[in-house]
């Protein structure tokens, strides 16, 4: 089946203590991406990626990194994390039309919460 | 610049009764462009997409969507809806340079 793979679905950590949320897709998509969804604001790009070993800044990247090893898999750390990094996280990928994005799969989320 | 603009941010409507979820876009140069659903507790679904050709295009669960570039814009339409239609509702838009912008959603809420 055809998917993107988050883990955890759900963590409660303490501010400060690195942690790394997993994303690995079985399409052999180009792109993939991270967004975080929180109420009034939307879906909102952390990070992409269109390749191995390529990353770039979406609109939110402050406090976050990336890493895209290899192509099915695309983790987020937050190295220090922070109280307003609490927020509902999606990995996404997809195909490329040219540097158009094709249609995303999505994964099921993690939604973290830091206190 | 790209943006999505959805002008509705909840919809109530009753079982069975037809149904429009408004989209306006804007960018300088061809697009592709999208609608998703976000049922609760659960990522978001492609529902359909338009990227060429035939402008009324047709996706999952009886859901189509018309691409008008005259008034930029793709609106969401099922002519009979269901209380499992109940979700929230994301267009939007990819141009290019890999960029990719999502709307602020509309919340369908379909009532019996």
């Amino acid at each position: 089946e055809a998917q993107v793979t988050q883990n955890p679905r759900y963590l409660i950590t303490v501010t400060g203590k690195k942690l790394t949320v997993t994303c690995s897709q079985n399409m052999n998509h180009e792109y993939m991406s991270w967004y975080r969804q929180d109420p009034g604001l939307g879906l909102r790009q952390i990070y992409y990626s269109m390749n191995v070993e390529v990353t770039d800044k979406g609109d939110v990247p402050e406090g976050y990194k990336v890493s895209r090893k290899e192509k099915r898999n695309f983790p987020l750390i937050l190295e220090s994390p922070s109280p307003n990094q609490t927020s509902l996280y999606f990995c996404a990928s997809s195909l490329l039309a040219g540097q158009a994005i094709y249609g995303y799969t999505f994964g099921s989320g993690t939604r973290l919460t830091v206190v | 610049a790209q943006s999505v603009t959805q002008l509705d941010s909840q919809v109530p409507v009753f079982e069975e009764a037809p149904v429009e979820l408004r989209c306006n876009y804007s960018s300088s140069v061809s697009v592709y462009l999208f609608w998703y659903v976000q049922y609760p507790n659960q990522g978001l679904q492609l529902l359909l997409k338009y990227l060429s050709g035939s402008t009324l295009v047709k996706g999952i669960n009886g859901f189509e969507a018309e691409f008008n570039k005259s008034q930029t814009s793709f609106h969401l339409r099922k002519p009979s809806v269901h209380i499992s239609d109940t979700a929230e509702y994301f267009c939007a838009v990819s141009s290019g340079t890999y960029k990719y912008i999502f709307g602020t959603g509309t919340r369908l809420k379909v009532l019996a």
